[in-house]
């Protein structure tokens, strides 16, 4: 069975400060690896995602995540955090597997709360 | 260019009654997936439809249904509500690289059921 752990439920942090959002993963087959965002009474919207090549990603508002396999993360970071992005954060994976992708099995979420 | 949509956005039940909630994918998108979000955790997987076949279902009971239309489009019914069914219902629609890869879900803005 697949399982995503986020380890922190809630990540308190100041304006302009770095954060770190950490996820792990388990999982017997390959996965696509997906971190969303979701605003207060709003659906998800993608931030990021990891499918092959590059283990270090790139996605909007400044964030960027690395997969590392041997450890089985996919930890999601940004340099310097705005107001605006306190949010609920969900690191999510996808199995690689023909005609049976596209369920998202989703961690706890991170509650990131920024503070000025 | 429309995201997903969904209807209605809010909604009142009681105990007993049925629900029926509404989803329209972007267009171009043959796959439409429903998940559950109670509040303060992470969307569970409930049902994937793809080519109006079903193609994956999650642990809920058969009180959960689903289908989807000839325009792609897809209905989610709940009959015989109960408390524990008052969430935020999020429907999420992908399409499929030429692997059969489903490589991004879209998710739209979430129905949020109420059972009293």
């Amino acid at each position: 069975a697949q399982s995503v752990t986020q380890l922190d439920s809630q990540v308190p942090v100041f304006e302009e400060a770095p954060v770190e959002l950490r996820c792990n993963y388990s999982s017997s087959v390959s996965v696509y690896l997906f971190w969303y965002v979701q605003y207060p009474n709003q659906g998800l919207q993608l931030l990021l995602k990891y499918l092959s090549g590059s283990t270090l990603v790139k996605g909007i508002n400044g964030f960027e995540a690395e997969f590392n396999k041997s450890q089985t993360s996919f930890h999601l970071r940004k340099p310097s955090v705005h107001i605006s992005d306190t949010a609920e954060y969900f690191c999510a994976v996808s199995l690689m597997i023909y005609n049976q992708g596209g369920k998202l099995i989703f961690g706890q979420g991170t509650e990131l709360s920024v503070k000025p | 260019d429309a995201g997903v949509t969904q209807s209605p956005t809010h909604l009142i039940k009681t105990r007993g009654q049925q629900v029926t909630l509404r989803c329209s994918p972007i267009s171009g998108h043959k796959s439409v997936s429903w998940y559950q979000q109670v509040l303060g955790q992470g969307p569970q997987f409930i049902f994937q439809y793809y080519e109006k076949e079903e193609r994956g279902r999650g642990n809920f009971p058969d009180r959960f249904s689903a289908r989807q239309f000839p325009n792609y489009s897809s209905e989610l019914n709940v009959n015989a509500l109960l408390l524990g069914d008052s969430a935020l219902y999020l429907c999420a629609s992908s399409s499929r690289d030429l692997t059969g890869l489903n490589t991004e879900a879209f998710f739209g803005q979430g129905t949020r059921l109420t059972v009293v």
